[in-house]
């Protein structure tokens, strides 16, 4: 059984802070998905990885295969960015979820 | 980019009744769905697959005849709750993935339901 472990459960930045959260999973995987979920519960994919870094905009995500961890990294925070942060990670054809990071950027 | 709906986005209904939910792939064929469910405060669990044409794959621990999915065309998965009960309130949530290898996961806004 694939258990994917997210730190931290929350956190609170000032705007402008660089933020991480870093996820961990047990077993091999096929992708790794980071998610955004609003607090009216709209989720958007944020970034789904296999290996190496992505960037979007102000937000990078990395993936360490061997190690089976992956971090998602906020620049320059604002606090439209808060919204629970949920790493998501592909075992075969389904999804295995963290419990998600709850982020709150104060002004 | 790709977009899934989901409707009703609410519903309140009584106890004993039953719930139907739609949830449509608006602009790609998706053989295949996923519903989830979501508890205040918690993660997303996965319920069950839905495959197009074929019987969905439900999740252990999750009754088939409780939550019925019918997946009829490659755009529209449906999830109804029968016979629904207070403990079945919660927030259900769709998938779909696009592109090969299922690249890209896109989830609808999410159904929040409440049995009274």
């Amino acid at each position: 059984k694939n258990e994917v472990e997210q730190s931290p459960q929350n956190l609170t930045a000032q705007e402008g802070e660089f933020i991480t959260i870093n996820c961990s999973y047990s077993v091999g995987i096929s992708a790794l998905h980071w998610l955004q979920q609003h607090p009216g519960g709209g989720i958007v994919s944020l970034f789904m990885l296999s290996s190496g870094k992505k960037k979007h905009g102000r937000l990078i995500a990395t993936i360490n295969i061997q190690e089976k961890h992956s971090s998602l990294h906020i620049t320059a925070s604002h606090p439209r960015d808060s919204a629970v942060y949920i790493c998501a990670v592909r075992y075969g054809n389904k999804l295995v979820f963290g419990a998600g990071t709850i982020l709150r950027v104060k002004s | 980019g790709a977009v899934v709906s989901q409707h009703p986005s609410w519903v309140i209904c009584k106890s004993g009744t039953s719930v139907k939910i739609e949830c449509r792939s608006l602009d790609f064929q998706a053989t295949t769905m996923f519903w989830y469910r979501q508890f205040p405060k918690q993660s997303l669990m996965l319920m069950a697959t839905s495959n197009e044409g074929s019987k969905a794959t439900y999740e252990q621990g999750v009754e088939k005849d409780k939550f019925l999915i019918n997946h009829a065309s490659l755009t529209l998965s449906t999830l109804t709750v029968t016979s629904a009960h207070p403990e079945d309130s919660s927030f259900y949530i769709c998938s779909a993935p696009s592109g090969g290898a299922y690249q890209t996961q896109y989830f609808g806004p999410g159904t929040r339901l409440l049995v009274l």
